[in-house]
Order: structure tokens, then sequence, then C-alpha cells
């Protein structure tokens, strides 16, 4: 297991497409984060997940960002009617909940609006 | 509500000192501090976690404290090189949601001159 991938690594889109991107955890990880990372700012929560339930959901996050992590296993976020203001960096992570709760970031989805 | 702050924003040291940076957090109800390194482009690379139980945890030339009472955390890099060059980020999760969500300082800029 070579730890948490992030697919694609980069997105170039209109502004009003819809974009989804996906996570693939380290494979025993039970939790399942999302961030954002803008230029020069530490990454801010999105959501994350525990197995299946979405156990939170930052305010920030408009109704137009939606994740789902069907099986527990990989995860998807997707972004309706994109704008330039979400161009950014989304970051995955994933975590042994119960262990060592460290938690392990993928390489990210750099996402342009145009 | 968690703040973290990393004071300060940008540092620039010659190879071969050793330093010291620092994180500070609002709300000492922590449930762990994790120190992270990013390199530009790149996702975050963990380095430390400290337990709210601990008071420090080392890993070959670094060297991570937690002081809840005063609510910082030191990270201290032990002579320097060129390869330590990258940003570094303090993050700390709260014990209202068990080790959630991370809340991420801005980071310090370090660069190491050769």
């Amino acid at each position: 297991d070579t730890g948490v991938s992030q697919d694609p690594r980069h997105k170039i889109t209109k502004r009003g497409q819809n974009v989804t991107f996906r996570c693939d955890p380290i494979s025993e990880h039970n939790r399942l984060y999302w961030y954002r990372q803008t230029l020069g700012q530490g990454p801010e929560f999105l959501t994350y997940f525990q197995n299946e339930a979405q156990l939170e959901k930052s305010r920030l996050l408009s109704d137009r960002f939606s994740a789902e992590r069907p099986k527990g296993s990989f995860s998807t976020l997707e972004i309706q009617r994109t704008e330039q203001g979400d161009s950014a960096m989304y970051l995955c992570a994933s975590s042994l909940y119960g262990s060592t709760d460290t938690q392990y970031f993928g390489p990210g989805t750099r996402l342009t609006v145009l | 509500k968690q703040e973290v702050t990393q004071i300060p924003a940008a540092l620039s040291v010659p190879e071969g000192e050793n330093l010291v940076l620092n994180c500070s957090f609002a709300d000492s109800a922590i449930y762990n501090l994790q120190w992270f390194r990013q390199d530009p482009g790149k996702g975050l690379t963990s380095l430390l976690l400290i337990q709210s139980s601990q008071r420090e945890q080392t890993s070959g030339r670094l060297n991570a404290s937690l002081d809840k009472s005063s609510g910082r955390s030191t990270l201290y890099i032990a002579a320097s090189q060129p390869g330590d060059s990258a940003t570094y980020l303090c993050a700390t999760s709260t014990i209202y949601n068990q080790g959630g969500k991370l809340i991420f300082g801005q980071g310090t800029e370090l660069s190491v001159k050769p």
C-alpha cells in the first residue's frame, strides 16, 4: 500500500461546469477527510467520513459541494456550477481512528476554474 | 472556536543552524497536535503527532513539544540542511470531535541556505 491517492492531479474547467474528484485512502483506514487549500494559506476543513457515515461538514461548504463514501472505501467530492473562487488545491487525508489518529495526506487535486 | 497561529510566516537560516518554529492555539481542549511539512505544489507529509497527554515527540533531527496550559507547541530542527527547506504547518484537533477535523495554522516557510 503506497498511501493516499487522488485523481485527477490537475483539473482545468470553465465556470459553470461540474467537476468530480476521487480519493483512495490507505486501505485499512476508517476515516477520510477533505480539505481545501489556497495559495499561502493552511488547509481548510471541508468534510470527513468515518466508514460510510459523513460525520461533519463545514459551514463554509455551500450546497454546490457534495461528498460521498459509498462503501467506506474511496470517496468522491463533486462541485456543481463551479465558480472562479473554487480554484484551489483539494486535499484528501485518511486516518485510523482509535489507533494513532495520524492523518496521512494525498498529493492533492489542483482545480483551476477559468 | 479553535484558532491556530504560526509565527514567523517566513524564516531564512544558514545551513547547520538549530532552529525553532512556533505554533500557538487558542483552545487548550485539544485532542492531538500534528506537525506537517509541505513542499511547493505538493501534499502534506506528516512529521510528528503529539497526543494531548504527551509533552513531546522526537523523530531524528526533529523534536516537537506541547504545552497545553500556555497553548503553545514548538518544532525544533537540529543541524538544519538545505533539504529541510519547505513550509511547516501545525494543526490541532479538539476533544469536541475526538480527533476529527484538523485546524491548521498558515505555516512557516523555511529556507535553509547552503
